[in-house]
């Protein structure tokens, strides 16, 4: 099965600081996504990017929260300023086409203190 | 409103039981997948059900759709213990701009050997 990467795995941060989280999508997919799930809580959407552009956003990304694909070939996520709030795993996941099977990345854990 | 709903929240059986869970959800969609998660890991895609198929099988599981009643259930036949995680449905809906899921909070499997 085709495999999305990120990385890191973990990171603990200051409140207040900036982090990037990175995912290495599927080749030849085109559409990206970036999901957090909360502990215990349910997955939930943030952003879709696709040509170079975000296409929509959910209300959990503010301005605090950046997208970009700087290389072609990874995905970013940036949070310029974190919360203790932002604590959570954070997943990249790209379809082939849009409408088809959403694959996952493993998540990058983050602990904001 | 809250799309994809599962019930039960937990469920535990013995291994070799077969294992039903549901899920119902609000707006008509696209699709819906299901998604199995161990503790604290990443996201593995299950089954990809479209809105005009009523059932699919993958191996020991069996997903239905009724979309007239707007829910799903996945069977997992069988149980092992390794079958032990959280199950998430997630929706494409119609309407959702860029096709991101919406996830439901899931039911936790227990599968006792």
């Amino acid at each position: 099965e085709p495999e999305v990467t990120q990385t890191p795995s973990h990171q603990v941060t200051q409140m207040g600081q900036e982090v990037i989280l990175r995912c290495v999508p599927i080749s030849n997919h085109l559409y990206f996504y970036w999901y957090r799930q909360i502990l215990g809580q349910k997955v939930e959407f943030l952003v879709s990017f696709y040509n170079n552009e975000i296409s929509e956003k959910s209300e959990i990304f503010d301005d605090q929260f950046s997208v970009e694909r700087p290389d072609g070939s990874n995905f970013t996520l940036k949070i310029r300023s974190t919360k203790l709030e932002d604590s959570a795993m954070y997943f990249c996941a790209t379809p082939p086409t849009p409408r088809e099977t959403q694959y996952f990345g493993p998540g990058t854990r983050l602990l904001v203190l | 409103s809250q799309q994809g709903e599962e019930d039960p929240q937990a469920l535990s059986i013995q291994e070799g039981e077969n294992a039903t869970m549901n899920c119902s959800y609000k707006t008509s969609i696209n699709n819906l997948q299901w998604y199995r998660q161990n503790s604290g890991r990443g996201l593995v895609h299950l089954i990809l059900i479209r809105s005009n198929e009523r059932e699919k099988h993958s191996g020991r599981l069996r997903v239905t759709l009724d979309t007239s009643k707007k829910s799903s259930s996945l069977l997992i036949t069988a149980s092992r213990a390794a079958d032990t995680a959280s199950y998430f449905c997630a929706t494409d809906a119609v309407g959702a701009g860029s096709y991101q899921l919406t996830f439901g909070k899931g039911t936790k499997l227990s599968v006792i050997p």
